[in-house]
């Protein structure tokens, strides 16, 4: 059973400390999303790589936050320094695109604390 | 500027009854539109998507239907268990016969309770 795995699942941490979330798609499928869901905004597409390759990430707050995909089975988003701001539910979701369907799959999230 | 609208933050249903949940959307460039089911502490799954070719699309109980003039999808459960209790998200994307990057704009979401 395929699925998005994402590590941490829980993360508490102190405000300025760096955060780091990984994430790794499903087997084959050449895009992924990184989402944050918070009460406020639901659900927001912070980034989007296509094949290895970032193709967006104007959600991101560009100073703090950083999104990289060293390799096809890992994708990572950093946010450095973190602040309370940033507590929420973290998303990865990865997809094959194809045509007339975009169809992604989410991983089960990392729950973010920034005390 | 919120393009995917549920309106409804939550609705309740009686089990073994029909459960409609809306959304509406502002973008005439959306073509293609999701329906995922969240439960707490898991990510979002998906349901059932549809195309704007189509107006109807259906998978066992569930029923999307698309009034592209209306700018209104919903999603139909019947009949209703309570298993189906969850957070529904509508998606909605600009897929352009696959030549657009897959970006999907969801709702804020409506709890559906299915009582026993």
């Amino acid at each position: 059973d395929a699925r998005v795995t994402q590590t941490p699942r829980h993360k508490v941490t102190e405000m300025g400390q760096e955060v780091t979330m990984r994430c790794q798609p499903i087997l084959g499928h050449n895009t992924v999303f990184w989402y944050r869901q918070t009460m406020m905004q639901g659900l927001e597409l912070l980034a989007y790589f296509r094949n290895r390759a970032p193709l967006d990430d104007s959600g991101m707050p560009k100073d703090r936050f950083s999104a990289e995909m060293p390799d096809a089975t890992l994708a990572t988003l950093k946010i450095q320094p973190s602040e309370p701001r940033d507590s929420a539910v973290y998303f990865c979701a990865s997809g094959l695109r194809l045509p007339r369907q975009e169809t992604q799959y989410f991983g089960p999230g990392t729950r973010l604390l920034v005390l | 500027d919120q393009q995917v609208k549920q309106n409804s933050p939550s609705l309740s249903v009686q089990e073994g009854r029909i459960s409609i949940l809306n959304c509406d959307y502002t973008n005439s460039m959306f073509d293609y539109f999701l329906w995922y089911k969240k439960y707490p502490a898991e990510g979002p799954t998906f349901l059932i998507s549809i195309s704007s070719i189509k107006d109807k699309n259906e998978d066992g109980r569930f029923t999307v239907f698309l009034n592209k003039s209306a700018k209104h999808l919903s999603l139909h459960i019947v009949p209703s268990q309570p298993g189906d209790s969850a957070v529904y998200f509508c998606a909605a994307a600009i897929n352009a016969g696959g030549t657009s990057y897959g970006k999907l704009t969801f709702g804020q979401g409506t709890i559906l309770t299915v009582h026993p």
